[in-house]
């Protein structure tokens, strides 16, 4: 069974680093592409990025480029969402998912329980 | 960038009655060399992930109930649910991942009941 487990919630200062993580399991882990998407409370979801496992090739939303950066641990099987310096406004639930198939033009079927971000 | 704009923004429907809710794409989604439309539904309830309904613009996902349809090709596609039941109350989003890795979101349908 394709499992997709996130990491627990999160409360943080404005300014401060946070590491968010996304473990895969059920699947061969490098062969599919991982997604990350943002919810902002009572909003709609937006495309932050997306990374393949096995090469680590990945790519950003505009919107996010150059704020987040999307990492991958093969070994653990492991994908990551991580911010250097917390805004206010990247307050929001986060969620990963997998493609259905190895290509990147592919739809999301399997999702992570998503991870709330707070920061006050 | 695809914009994906839904319509309407919510609908409230009787039970047992017909919800329809529209998807249009900034440009088409249809991809000619396999004729296919990178289109899928989602549906998410309060409180939890979103759960893929229909990809491919029609393919029904295994286990989904067979009163959820889609239609549509190009840059206009619909949702439709048949006969509405109470645990279909729920937003509703279409996303395009024909320009993937750049993929897009509608801004989602509030479906209640009347």
């Amino acid at each position: 069974e394709v499992q997709l487990v996130q990491s627990g919630p999160e409360v943080k200062k404005p300014g401060e680093s946070l590491k968010i993580s996304c473990k895969g399991s059920g699947y061969t882990f490098t062969n599919y592409w991982i997604v990350w998407v943002r919810q902002m409370p009572g909003k709609g979801l937006e495309w932050v990025g997306v990374i393949y496992p096995d090469d680590s090739d990945t790519r950003y939303s505009s919107s996010f480029q150059g704020h987040v950066t999307i990492s991958v641990d093969k070994s653990i099987t492991t994908a990551y969402l991580q911010w250097y310096s917390l805004k206010a406004s990247d307050a929001a639930m986060y969620y990963c998912a997998r493609t259905s198939g190895g290509a990147v033009a592919a739809p999301t079927p399997y999702w992570g329980q998503g991870t709330l971000v707070t920061v006050s | 960038d695809i914009v994906m704009t839904q319509s309407p923004d919510s609908l409230a429907v009787s039970l047992g009655e017909r919800a329809t809710i529209n998807c249009k794409s900034s440009q088409s989604v249809l991809y000619r060399s396999n004729n296919k439309n990178y289109l899928a539904w989602y549906q998410q309830k309060p409180g939890q992930p979103p759960q893929m309904l229909i990809s491919w613009a029609s393919a029904r996902e295994s286990g989904v109930p067979d009163r959820f349809s889609g239609s549509g090709s190009g840059t206009d596609f619909t949702l439709t649910i048949s006969s509405l039941q109470a645990e279909d109350v729920a937003v509703y989003y279409c996303q395009q991942y024909y320009s993937a890795p750049l993929y897009s979101f509608g801004q989602g349908t509030k479906l209640e009941i009347k």
